[in-house]
């Protein structure tokens, strides 16, 4: 069973660029949820893809997208980054879109803005 | 919307002795409590959830509590070893909403 992949591990941005993080999920999983963990704090919800489509979404401004692929795969693009945005970003699997469904999570991209 | 509170952020616990971690929530709708350990640089991992139609749930050395009166659920971890020693997260999420809210998170450290 392969477990959730994310790349790149780690990344340096300047403020004002944009961003790309990639997320591969368990396999068997069809839904993917974005979470951004900030240095001592709990992750906090960005938002779930299920079906190739946003399904929920947290307190994140319009910046913040997202994509989920055919195979499940997915993506989370932050424009305009801004030195907030320094955190480690977190993708997590699960089998369904069911709030109750066990969450996979990946080892995380930690985004530094500078 | 839902806020959850934990407690406490840090705990020293010796070895062998027991860990007791608490959070309380905000939303009374809420009725699926995960709990997560995150070692130094890796990924949370789930070790033990539970939903409001039980009090209580053990796995081996840990176990959950949950008072939906009160609106508040605690890990309890018995007989701690040194890799116990991790940041545990509680979280919690309601029917209708795709999201987990965490708490702020309880570094444990068992000394030998």
């Amino acid at each position: 069973e392969t477990g959730v992949t994310q790349s790149p591990t780690h990344l340096i941005k300047t403020r004002g660029q944009q961003v790309t993080l990639r997320c591969s999920s368990q396999s068997g999983h069809n839904t993917v949820s974005w979470y951004q963990q900030a240095l001592g704090q709990g992750p906090q919800f960005i938002f779930q893809y299920y079906r190739e489509e946003e399904n929920g979404r947290g307190n994140f401004p319009p910046r913040f997208s997202g994509l989920q692929f055919p195979n499940y795969s997915s993506e989370l693009n932050v424009n305009a980054l801004e030195l907030d945005d320094s955190a480690l970003y977190l993708c997590a699997s699960s089998q369904e879109s069911s709030y109750n469904s066990p969450l996979h999570f990946g080892n995380g991209t930690r985004l530094t803005v500078t | 919307g839902e806020n959850v509170e934990q407690h406490p952020s840090t705990l020293s616990v010796q070895e062998g002795d027991s860990a007791v971690i608490k959070c309380t929530y905000s939303d009374s709708a809420s009725n699926y409590f995960p709990w997560y350990k995150q070692e130094l640089g890796k990924r949370p991992q789930l070790i033990i959830d539970i939903r409001s139609n039980v009090g209580e749930k053990k796995d081996q050395r840990i176990a959950v509590t949950l008072n939906k009166t009160a609106k508040h659920f605690s890990l309890h971890i018995t007989e701690t070893q040194p890799e116990d020693s991790a940041i545990y997260f509680c979280a919690a999420s309601k029917a209708g909403a795709q999201k987990l809210v965490f708490g702020q998170g309880t570094r444990l450290t068992i000394n030998p």
